[in-house]
């Protein structure tokens, strides 16, 4: 089983309606981040978390909220998805305290937006 | 700003070698990192260098010059399985990664 896990790994929405990608992971990380992958564009950082009580935008945090319900899990919601938001989101995890740890990313969530 | 540039796509043959370039201008540098992505799968972790020089891994090499704000990503003996995606990615003052677009890598036969 993968340690870090996304579900659903495919979603097709429509337009306004509310989307919540989860995450969980085994690997007992504090450090939890979301980023969004488009064609032709690096990763960008939406959300990130330190711990639980821990809650920080990232680049491009409009359009979306997250919720840390515990340290293995990190939910990630659009509240009225638009179609802009189709993109690649992976979850990632990092070792606590390693500023410069390598991230472990889940194997992603395809949101399409109609 | 802050930017990270890479070869859109690079195509080699099996058994060759091929060499992805990273130019970056960060505020501040605190190391960079190098991901493989094979297509539809989360990238995965292959190197960091905080220090100038070059760190070989088995078929792959990592080179770096803080002064020149250049890295590259060196595989020899390419094999099929080495077609994918390759991520460089900057850690500024912040600690936060500014990740360039990837060099999609295609290996011919």
């Amino acid at each position: 089983d993968a340690d870090v896990t996304q579900t659903p790994r495919n979603r097709i929405t429509k337009t306004g309606k509310r989307i919540m990608l989860e995450c969980s992971q085994t690997k007992g990380h504090d450090r939890m981040y979301w980023y969004r992958q488009d064609p032709g564009l690096g990763l960008r950082l939406i959300y990130y978390s330190f711990d639980v009580k821990d809650i920080n935008k990232g680049e491009i945090s409009d359009g979306y909220s997250v919720s840390r319900q515990a340290q293995a899990k990190f939910s990630l919601s659009l509240e009225s998805a638009i179609p802009n938001q189709t993109a690649l989101y992976f979850c990632a995890t990092k070792e606590n305290g390693r500023e410069t740890g390598e991230l472990f990313f889940g194997e992603g969530s395809r949101l399409t937006v109609l | 700003g802050q930017n990270i540039d890479q070869p859109t796509e690079m195509t080699a043959t099996e058994g060759a070698i091929v060499q992805i370039n990273c130019t970056y201008q960060t505020s501040g540098f605190n190391g960079l990192f190098w991901y493989q992505q094979h297509a539809g799968e989360a990238p995965t972790f292959l190197s960091y260098n905080v220090l100038d020089g070059l760190e070989e891994k088995g078929r792959f090499s990592t080179f770096l010059s803080r002064s020149k704000g250049y890295s590259y990503l060196l595989l020899k003996e390419l094999q099929m399985k080495d077609s994918a995606s390759y991520l460089c990615a900057v850690m500024d003052s912040n600690y936060q990664l500014i990740w360039g677009a990837g060099t999609k890598l295609i290996i011919k036969p």
